[in-house]
């Protein structure tokens, strides 16, 4: 049971590529997060996903795009990058609805990216 | 939108020692509260979490208590150990609802031996 899984692990970019970090998971649930963490800053939210079909903004969206390619898979795209998004990004899933469902959040891995 | 925020950023305390990390959430809507642990360059992992038709929720050294009118909730370790050092996070989401998963920025916590 793999849980959820992130790709790449650690990339460096340039300032202006673009890349797309990969996200999915197997315990068939409706919600999908990812969320960036820098030293002091805690978990924010960058994009959300509550169903398949939706995607609505967080906290920081800006400089990213995101995708619910299906049930299992939420990528997140960043265009264009700035040295500003150098971070680590998790992507998370969750149950969502209902008071007896277990509903806690199980992360990924994580990505460190470097943008230079 | 939800706001938490989480005192204190860093907590240092003697092996045997209790621990207290308190949040602060702003949307009364918020029903579900749950504390992450994060080791050093790990993933989070849940430890405990409380929903809003209970005040207290135990588990061994671990508990957590809710005011829902103060709209504060906080953690507490008993008997402290080493292995409890680690960032410790708590977070706000209302359940039944498009509802997302809003975290405070995180504690510190490091037990001295």
């Amino acid at each position: 049971n793999a849980g959820v899984t992130q790709t790449p692990k650690f990339q460096v970019l340039k300032t202006g590529q673009s890349m797309t970090l990969q996200c999915a998971q197997d315990m068939n649930h409706n919600s999908m997060y990812w969320y960036r963490q820098d030293p002091g800053m805690g978990l924010r939210l960058i994009y959300y996903s509550a169903s398949e079909g939706t995607t609505d903004k967080g906290e920081v969206p800006n400089g990213y795009n995101v995708s619910r390619l299906n049930k299992r898979e939420f990528s997140l795209r960043l265009e264009s990058a700035a040295p500003s998004q150098t971070s680590v990004y998790f992507c998370a899933s969750s149950e969502l609805i209902s008071h007896t469902v277990n509903t806690e959040a199980f992360f990924g891995q994580g990505t460190r990216l470097t943008v230079v | 939108g939800e706001n938490v925020e989480q005192h204190p950023s860093t907590l240092s305390v003697q092996e045997g020692d209790s621990a207290v990390i308190k949040c602060t959430y702003s949307d009364s809507a918020s029903n579900y509260f749950p504390w992450y642990k994060q080791e050093l360059g790990k993933r989070p992992q849940l430890i405990i979490d409380i929903r809003s038709n209970v005040g207290e929720k135990k588990d061994q050294r671990i508990a957590v208590t809710l005011n829902k009118t103060a709209k504060h909730f906080s953690l507490h370790i008993t008997e402290t150990q080493p292995e409890d050092s680690a960032v410790y996070f708590c977070a706000a989401r209302t359940l039944g609802s498009q509802g997302n998963l809003i975290f405070g920025k995180g504690t510190k916590l490091s037990v001295k031996p």
